[in-house]
């Protein structure tokens, strides 16, 4: 069965420091993947998202993603967390072909301490 | 761009009431609509997928004569929670893909409750 996975339930960083939202993924065929973010009461807003081709995405508010085969991982970066960033992040795939229905994972909660 | 709006943003109703949300895509025209629902802390559950011009597909589980679907434009889909239940007081939200194929922009949600 195809999922999409995120191991962090909650991440705690401080403003300024790295950050690392981990992403796997279980398809029979590469799929195509995305990271949304969703504020307290809102709907999800992309961040960025992965096709094919350069397996580093950049993507919008500084994140950056890249894509492993090989560990079938797709995680989040930013190299400095503003306290802005603090909200609820998904990793979510399609399957090529899908019909494009997402399959989302659990989430992660981010907490930045200033 | 690609921007989709919901109406209401929050809606309080009485048991028993119907309610409608409307999802619109404002700067595209949106070929495919889906609808979810999220509860407290947890991610999203895909309801329904709705196509302009036609039925909308329901996923195993959802009771298409509670929760019915109207894609009736490009821009507009809506779903109308009928003889609502406490138990439907819920997030949903919706998404729609037209500009940028396989990318689902999603709406600001509507916040049920349902007394």
């Amino acid at each position: 069965a195809q999922s999409v996975t995120q191991p962090d339930i909650h991440i705690t960083v401080s403003e300024g420091a790295s950050l690392e939202l981990r992403c796997n993924y279980s398809y029979g065929a590469t799929p195509y993947l995305f990271w949304y973010v969703q504020s307290p009461g809102q709907g999800l807003q992309l961040l960025l998202k992965y096709f094919s081709g350069d397996t580093l995405v950049q993507g919008i508010k500084g994140f950056e993603a890249e894509f492993k085969r090989s560990q079938s991982s797709f995680n989040l970066r930013k190299p400095s967390v503003h306290w802005s960033d603090a909200a609820e992040y998904f990793c979510a795939g399609v399957a090529p072909g899908g019909g494009n229905k997402l399959t989302f994972g659990t989430g992660t909660q981010l907490k930045v301490e200033l | 761009g690609a921007v989709v709006s919901q109406h209401p943003s929050r809606v309080i109703c009485k048991s028993g009431t119907s309610v409608k949300i409307e999802c619109r895509s404002l700067d595209f025209q949106a070929t495919t609509m889906f609808w979810y629902r999220q509860f407290p802390k947890q991610s999203l559950m895909l309801m329904a997928t709705s196509n302009e011009g036609s039925k909308a597909t329901y996923e195993q589980g959802v009771e298409k004569d509670k929760f019915l679907i109207n894609h009736a434009s490009l821009t507009l889909s809506t779903l109308t929670v009928t003889s609502a239940h406490p138990e439907d007081s819920s997030f949903y939200i919706c998404s729609a893909i037209g500009r940028t194929p396989d990318t689902q922009y999603f709406g600001p949600g509507t916040r049920l409750t349902v007394l």
